[in-house]
């Protein structure tokens, strides 16, 4: 599936460093996500956007900071990492936040993350 | 939150066998999605299925909403079908999908 896209793959960063994960759909999606997979854990959610307005915040320490200039992008951009924070985080996108019934998230490759 | 657990855990077949996975939830809910995620982490979406039986190629889902389950049915397993499968539950009281733990599934030769 190419509809969503993500770059870098893979990305190594020291805690000191500053760097920023790209998101791109191609669907013509008003939603976007970003989620955080560590190691035997479940996905979890991290940021949501609609229609470029952030309406979900989970909690998330304040390094690392979305941003969504328009429907088709999203970032993550990170500063001051810990290594706890390596993992895998996917993007996803749907047409609408999913409150109907008619609805389905789409995700990209993901970014693998490692702090040192 | 709604609860979800998927079982079993781990299973390992030889190609050609079939197996069930299956997703229990807690919550009523308007939506439910399956996902493989193959070795290199890319998850791919399998079904969106809050009801009913759908089928696709060798697979094929079943959810039973009145009874918060799911079951996903892989028949003449290939090796290329193995990774983790993740049902993804999404309660009628908000928009948000809520993974469970997983299956890994491996298939051998």
């Amino acid at each position: 599936e190419t509809g969503v896209t993500q770059t870098p793959r893979h990305l190594v960063m020291g805690m000191t460093n500053k760097k920023s994960l790209k998101c791109e759909q191609h669907l013509g999606h008003n939603a976007m996500y970003w989620y955080k997979q560590s190691a035997k854990k479940p996905l979890e959610l991290m940021f949501v956007y609609s229609l470029e307005e952030r309406v979900e915040n989970n909690s998330v320490p304040s390094r690392f900071s979305p941003e969504c200039p328009n429907s088709s992008h999203l970032f993550l951009h990170l500063h001051t990492l810990q290594p706890e924070d390596s993992a895998l985080y996917l993007c996803a996108s749907s047409q609408d936040l999913g409150r109907g019934s008619q609805d389905t998230q789409y995700f990209g490759p993901g970014t693998r993350l490692t702090v040192l | 939150g709604i609860q979800v657990e998927q079982s079993p855990p781990d299973l390992i077949l030889q190609e050609g066998a079939n197996s069930t996975l299956r997703c229990n939830f807690s919550d009523s809910v308007n939506n439910l999605q399956w996902f493989h995620q193959n070795p290199w982490g890319q998850l791919i979406n399998l079904f969106y299925i809050p009801s009913g039986t759908k089928q696709n190629g060798r697979l094929s889902a079943t959810t039973v909403a009145t009874e918060r389950y799911s079951l996903l049915y892989i028949s003449s397993s290939q090796t290329t079908d193995s990774g983790v499968y993740f049902c993804a539950p999404r309660p009628l009281s908000n928009y948000k999908l809520t993974f469970g733990k997983g299956t890994l599934l491996t298939v051998n030769p």
